[in-house]
């Protein structure tokens, strides 16, 4: 079975201090990757997903960047973090085309 | 975006139905998938349509119109535990990029 994991659970960070947040699949090989924020009570936005290794294209920055350093893994990160950067990180992965995304257990990000 | 509007909030009683509605702009459509939000957790896949018409999945049903933009979710037979947020998303430009609505409040009361 698939098995999607990001760390960490939640961060309560200074605002200016780098942020870096994970994302590993397990069960799966060559899944497409998606990162998402949401605001506390706000929409879900994309901010990146990547169809393969080293590859990432971007969808809303945010000031944000993302790697996909080898296939099973999804970093989001940034060297400068924002008051507005605090909310809700989602990873999620699906097979591609027609296929439904299927959300990590995410990460609380409070900046302060 | 591609303009994914949904009501705030709806309401309704245990055993009875509940439909939520989503509304988007049908240029370069690729498909409509519903989720399912409790508060504080992540979205649950619910049903993915790309083709007019309703789809049953049982307790869940959607349904499409592609050339009015529009899409619903069907709740039958509602328990309190159907109380969450319900998200329709846009599937746009492309197959990788999904634009949610902001999700409808659904509360059932006893």
């Amino acid at each position: 079975a698939q098995t999607i994991h990001q760390w960490p659970v939640a961060e309560i960070k200074a605002v200016g201090s780098p942020l870096s947040l994970g994302c590993t699949i397990k069960g799966k090989s060559s899944p497409n990757l998606y990162w998402y924020w949401q605001a506390t009570g706000g929409t879900l936005q994309q901010l990146f997903y990547s169809i393969t290794v080293g590859q990432v294209e971007s969808v809303v920055q945010l000031n944000l960047s993302a790697s996909r350093p080898k296939d099973d893994q999804f970093i989001l990160s940034t060297e400068k973090l924002l008051l507005s950067h605090s909310g809700f990180y989602l990873c999620a992965w699906s097979l591609g085309q027609n296929s439904d995304y299927t959300f990590g257990s995410g990460t609380r990000l409070l900046v302060i | 975006g591609q303009g994914v509007e949904q009501p705030d909030n709806l309401m309704s009683v245990e055993g009875t139905f509940a439909r939520v509605n989503c509304t988007y702009s049908t240029s370069g459509f690729n498909g409509l998938s519903w989720y399912q939000q409790r508060e504080g957790h992540a979205p649950v896949f619910l049903s993915y349509v790309v083709l007019d018409g309703l789809k049953d999945s049982g307790h869940f049903s959607t349904f499409l119109s592609r050339s009015n933009g529009y899409s619903y979710l069907l709740l039958t037979e509602l328990q309190i535990k159907d109380s969450a947020s319900y998200l329709c998303a846009v599937r746009w430009p492309n197959y990788n990029v999904l634009y949610f609505g902001s999700g409808t409040k659904l509360t059932v009361e006893p």
